[in-house]
């Protein structure tokens, strides 16, 4: 079985300083993860993903990802926010436990001020 | 760049009356997906569709659920007689290859409401 836990709902950050959006995961197979970032009124958008290969993952927009299996983390991060980073971000696991559908965690909304 | 699109973006219907909801995946994608939210809970899966056929469906997606491509280009999923906790956000989302490494790509969601 896999699960994914996103442990803020709300990160509130000033324009220029670091990000870090936290997921933890359960997954019984080698998992595949996954971050997606939703701004209003679109779709969802992949940032980035892990699967099996380098442990820190690059993605689009300067996100970066770590994949700690000890911790059985992979928390998002970003140097420096930029006001249009304020989105609402999504961690998806997906392993190989008898199907590929993923599971989505609950979201955390990144609030970005000036 | 290529992207799903999802029609209409906002469905208000009366309980028990019939709602259609389409989608256009990107145009060589093989693997079909719709998946809801619930206003402040998880996206959740329902259901997953390749060569016109369902491949995975969940506990959600009840014989009240039926998903169809009636052409070449579009992807819907129809609801037949729609209840108050139907009411959600459904996105719709397509992949190249499908399995757990694939990327989905997805639409901007369709808000369907029940009254």
């Amino acid at each position: 079985a896999q699960s994914v836990t996103q442990l803020d709902s709300h990160v509130s950050v000033s324009e220029g300083t670091p990000v870090l959006l936290r997921c933890n995961y359960s997954s019984s197979y080698s998992p595949s993860l996954f971050w997606y970032v939703q701004h209003p009124n679109k779709g969802l958008q992949l940032l980035l993903k892990y699967t099996s290969a380098a442990t820190l993952v690059k993605g689009i927009n300067g996100f970066e990802a770590e994949f700690k299996k000890s911790e059985t983390s992979f928390h998002l991060t970003k140097p420096s926010a930029h006001m249009s980073d304020a989105a609402e971000y999504f961690c998806v696991v997906s392993d190989l436990g008898g199907s590929y559908i993923p599971t989505f965690g609950r979201g955390t909304s990144l609030i970005v001020h000036p | 760049e290529p992207e799903v699109t999802q029609t209409p973006s906002h469905q208000v219907t009366q309980m028990g009356q019939e709602v259609i909801l389409r989608c256009v995946p990107i145009s060589n994608h093989l693997y079909f997906y719709w998946y809801r939210q619930i206003l402040g809970q998880k996206v959740e899966f329902l259901v997953s569709f390749y060569n016109n056929e369902i491949s995975e469906k969940s506990e959600i997606f009840d014989d009240q659920f039926s998903v169809e491509r009636p052409d070449g280009s579009n992807f819907t999923l129809k609801i037949r007689s729609t209840k108050l906790e139907d009411s959600a956000m459904y996105f719709c989302a397509s992949s190249e290859l499908g399995g757990r490494t694939d990327t989905q790509y997805f639409g901007p969601g369709t808000r369907l409401t029940v009254l």
